[in-house]
């Protein structure tokens, strides 16, 4: 089974909507990306969470880790046109000594209608 | 923040053929790594790309298939050898300082005829 769940695998919603994307774990997180890909193009860098209950904000996007650090939530509020793409969570996994890889979820495709 | 660079951005191969793909980071970064995403799916490790040393691949992928190179701290490659179209994909490199951001390149898109 996959190490990352991301739920929805897509989402449509109305322009001025709220939305939630989640991302869950099978293992204990050292840190969590969150990362938005247009189609065909490279990841957008949004948000890292490393800490339990760790929260961050940028513009309209709201990114949190649960305490037991196994599940993180990315809540867009009032919901643009421009937000639409594919998000991706990715997990940080320690490849060994101080050398850390990541591994994602498959993503969600988040359209957003004017 | 680093600025990833890769060339080409796409290209469209015949079977049998080699490709190289080329990443350039703007500053020194001690950790880069190479990615594929195949249609419709989600991103996987292909190696890390070790500076002076040999690539580690990641379950699945080898160097005969995947040679990488790493020449500095700014620079690497990967060549994807013999193609066939279940090699059409992108292939994204990342950077990274130690355990800080990943920062990604806008990827290589690739289709193999």
């Amino acid at each position: 089974s996959q190490e990352l769940e991301q739920s929805p695998q897509s989402l449509i919603v109305q322009e001025g909507k709220n939305l939630t994307i989640n991302c869950t774990s099978s293992k204990t997180l050292y840190g969590l990306y969150w990362y938005k890909q247009k189609y065909g193009e490279g990841l957008i860098f949004l948000m890292m969470l490393q800490k339990g209950g760790e929260e961050k904000s940028h513009e309209k996007i709201t990114a949190k880790l649960d305490e037991k650090k196994q599940q993180s939530s990315l809540h867009i509020t009032a919901s643009q046109p421009s937000h639409a793409g594919i998000y991706l969570c990715g997990a940080v996994r320690n490849s060994g000594g101080s050398n850390y890889k990541l591994t994602f979820g498959k993503g969600t495709l988040l359209t957003v209608n004017p | 923040s680093a600025v990833i660079s890769q060339k080409p951005s796409r290209d469209i191969c015949q079977r049998g053929t080699s490709l190289t793909i080329q990443c350039q980071v703007d500053s020194q970064v001690t950790m880069m790594f190479w990615y594929r995403q195949q249609p419709g799916q989600s991103l996987t490790l292909i190696a890390t790309a070790n500076q002076g040393s040999e690539a580690t691949y990641e379950s699945g992928f080898v160097i005969d298939k995947f040679p990488i190179s790493r020449p500095n701290l700014t620079f690497s490659t990967l060549t994807v050898s013999n193609m066939s179209p279940e090699d059409s994909s992108i292939y994204l490199c990342s950077a990274s300082q130690g355990a800080d951001t990943q920062y990604f390149g806008p990827g290589t898109r690739l289709t193999v005829l």
